[in-house]
């Protein structure tokens, strides 16, 4: 069986600030972890993805997530923010047989000026 | 290059009327097909999968229903909305079997 559990419905920060994105998962095999980014009355438009090569990914807008074993978590980090970064974010995991990925409940990032 | 549409993007229906929501791909062929709902502050809901034409698997017991009635074409159903079917549904397609997805523009429907 495999989960994916994202700390925080919304995360708040300002512009220019870090932004970090918490995900942790759960996987009885090595997994494949995603991260997607929602814009309002949009669909999900994939950030970037692991798939057992370097364990830290970089993504698209600045994004970049490293995977650690030890702690089965897939964090998302952002060195500065911009405002066009205020969407809802979603982490997944697929694994083994099923490749049928799944999602976390989402963390809605806001910025402020 | 893959695409991927699904409509109408916006569908305002009273409870009892039919539902049919459709999503084609376009530059692949033979793609697992993916329907999900999206319901206000509760993530994403896998409603059907399917990895072949008349190959449904469905997720959750419901009031919908799913078909694939070509290879690049994945129809979403009901017979009589309820009032709970109202949200955000999305029609993905994946890669390879790897769980990368990709997804359509969604279609927004409210029962009233």
């Amino acid at each position: 069986a495999q989960s994916v559990t994202q700390l925080g419905s919304h995360v708040s920060v300002s512009e220019g600030a870090l932004v970090l994105l918490r995900c942790n998962y759960s996987s009885s095999v090595p997994p494949y972890l995603f991260w997607y980014v929602q814009y309002p009355n949009q669909g999900l438009q994939l950030l970037l993805k692991y798939t057992s090569a370097a364990t830290l990914v970089k993504g698209i807008n600045g994004f970049e997530a490293e995977f650690k074993k030890s702690e089965t978590s897939f964090h998302l980090t952002k060195p500065s923010a911009h405002m066009s970064d205020a969407a809802e974010y979603f982490c997944a995991v697929s694994s083994g047989g099923s490749y049928i990925p799944t999602f976390g409940r989402g963390t809605s990032l806001i910025v402020h000026p | 290059s893959q695409t991927i549409h699904q409509w109408p993007a916006t569908l305002v229906q009273p409870v009892g009327s039919p539902l049919s929501l459709e999503c084609t791909v376009e530059g692949t062929s033979n793609p697992n097909l993916y329907w999900y709902r999206q319901a206000a502050g509760r993530g994403l809901q896998l409603l059907f999968y399917s990895v072949g034409i008349g190959q449904i698997s469905s997720e959750v017991p419901q009031n919908l229903s799913a078909s694939r009635p070509q290879d690049r074409q994945f129809i979403l159903s009901s017979k009589k909305l309820l009032l709970s079917d109202s949200g955000f549904y999305l029609c993905a397609w994946d890669r390879e079997n790897t769980g990368e997805l990709f997804f359509g523009e969604g279609s927004r429907l409210t029962v009233l």
